[in-house]
């Protein structure tokens, strides 16, 4: 089955400790993203790639790192400088597109993070 | 920049229809998407609008776009406990190879009997 799998689904962590979560995707997409939930306040865009070794900040870069250096793979780090890292993190993956087209982002079931 | 406002919460009875309303400010626009998010779990897309059309029905699913005052809407016809879920709106400028979306805060829909 094609999708995109997070791992762990839970992620307890001590604060002032890095944290890598992890996003995989077998659709074969060249774009990727990393969004942050916190209640009542919608999805926030962390990092997004568009290609292989490439990637952009998003409207909440501040205190993460991301990597891209397989298509199939997008693993974002939690470093100690994100002052609220406690979330829910969303990874999802798209074709990509060159014209008008739709691109239907595809979301995998997400990592809760607590920072104790 | 661009924001995107709903409404938190709308509690509908068990085959009622429900209305769950969107407004964005972003006037480039190319594609308005509705999500939909189950307990625990990640989006899924629902339907999705192209910015010159004003209507899009897909079964159950109605979407209107309002692009002059920048409104859009879900309808959901005969509302069933399946449906409870939050649901968020979703806009998209054209910005080439990746689709950077901007989303709603997420309007929860509790379905009574």
């Amino acid at each position: 089955d094609g999708g995109i799998t997070q791992s762990p689904k839970y992620l307890f962590r001590k604060e002032g400790q890095n944290v890598t979560l992890s996003c995989e995707q077998n659709l074969n997409h060249d774009a990727m993203y990393w969004y942050r939930q916190d209640p009542g306040q919608g999805l926030r865009l962390i990092y997004y790639s568009q290609i292989v070794n490439d990637f952009q900040k998003g409207d909440i870069a501040e205190g993460y790192s991301v990597s891209r250096e397989k298509k199939e793979s997008f693993p974002l780090t939690v470093t100690s400088a994100q002052k609220n890292p406690t979330a829910f993190y969303l990874c999802a993956s798209s074709k990509g597109t060159s014209g008008m087209r739709v691109d239907e982002q595809f979301f995998g079931p997400g990592t809760r993070l607590t920072v104790l | 920049g661009e924001d995107v406002e709903q409404s938190l919460f709308l509690s509908v009875r068990e085959g009622d229809s429900s209305v769950i309303n969107c407004t964005y400010t972003d006037s480039s626009s190319t594609y308005l998407y509705w999500y939909k998010q189950e307990p625990g779990a990640g989006l899924q897309l629902l339907t999705y609008i192209f910015s010159n059309m004003d209507m899009k029905q897909d079964q159950r699913l109605t979407v209107l776009l309002n692009k002059k005052d920048k409104h859009l809407s879900l309808r959901i016809a005969d509302t069933q406990t399946g449906d409870s879920a939050i649901y968020f709106c979703a806009e998209s400028p054209f910005t080439g190879t990746a689709s950077k979306l901007t989303f709603g805060t997420g309007t929860r829909l509790q379905v009574t009997l």
